[in-house]
């Protein structure tokens, strides 16, 4: 299995400052076919189920707002939100789609200081 | 439009079968058009997170979580656009949401873009 790590496991950000949090995987999840790196990361709110915001590590899902952003290659993954908003609080994942057999990181936890 | 939806029992005791079913709408599993198409069952519980349990795709592949695969059963229905998923021998560390997903094709192949609104499932006796 592909183990997905997430750091913070949660962080607190004033209203308009940046949120950085971390994936790194246990193996590199870039395909060297496309050189595309096999990673999504989500947004989940309580009693929702996630949202897809990025996928192939750095592409934005349309309607997403472009506060978030996607960076990283290989094993070592980044999302950014540029300018945290009150409704931006929620919990992050990242997750690996290189297998089938899909995992998940532990989720970052993203709130107001 | 893709839409999943989740239905079956939400209070089973230790030792059942769980069966659940995922209605879609907005795809197809049947046909050469849906190449590349999955349905995918994903569990939420406080202690795991989000844990993958199965995938069913288009031409009647399917894959399983190796922790549980000796548990689990995914089938289609294509008349009914259903993904059936069985696990046998419940446990109470089993209660989670369970929730169905759409693997996508194309610019999204292999992403998880869609997701029903899931289902609480609670084990006890």
């Amino acid at each position: 299995d592909i183990v997905m790590t997430q750091s913070p496991d949660s962080l607190a950000v004033s209203l308009g400052e940046r949120a950085t949090m971390n994936c790194k995987s246990s193996q590199s999840i870039l395909n060297s076919s496309n050189n595309k790196n096999h990673l999504a990361w989500y947004q989940q709110k309580p009693g929702q189920p996630p949202k897809l915001l990025i996928y192939w590590a750095s592409t934005r899902e349309s309607g997403v707002p472009d506060r978030f952003s996607g960076s990283g290659s290989g094993t070592d993954f980044t999302l950014t939100i540029s300018s945290l908003q009150a409704e931006d609080v929620a919990v992050y994942y990242c997750q690996q789609y290189y297998t089938a057999h899909r995992t998940f990181g532990q989720g970052t936890r993203v709130g107001i200081k | 439009q893709i839409t999943l939806k989740e239905s079956g029992p939400t209070l089973v005791k230790p030792t059942q079968t769980l069966t659940l079913t995922c209605t879609f709408s907005g795809f197809s599993l049947t046909s050469i058009s849906s190449s590349g198409v999955g349905v995918a069952w994903v569990r939420q519980s406080p202690k795991k997170a989000l844990e993958w349990l199965a995938v069913m795709y288009w031409d009647d592949d399917r894959k399983y979580s190796p922790s549980l695969e000796n548990r689990l059963t995914i089938t289609k229905d294509t008349s009914r656009n259903q993904v059936v998923l069985t696990m046998t021998n419940m446990d109470l560390e089993d209660t989670a949401t369970y929730y169905c997903v759409h693997r996508g094709t194309g610019a999204y192949e292999g992403v998880f873009d869609y997701w029903g609104h899931g289902i609480l499932v609670t084990v006890s006796s």
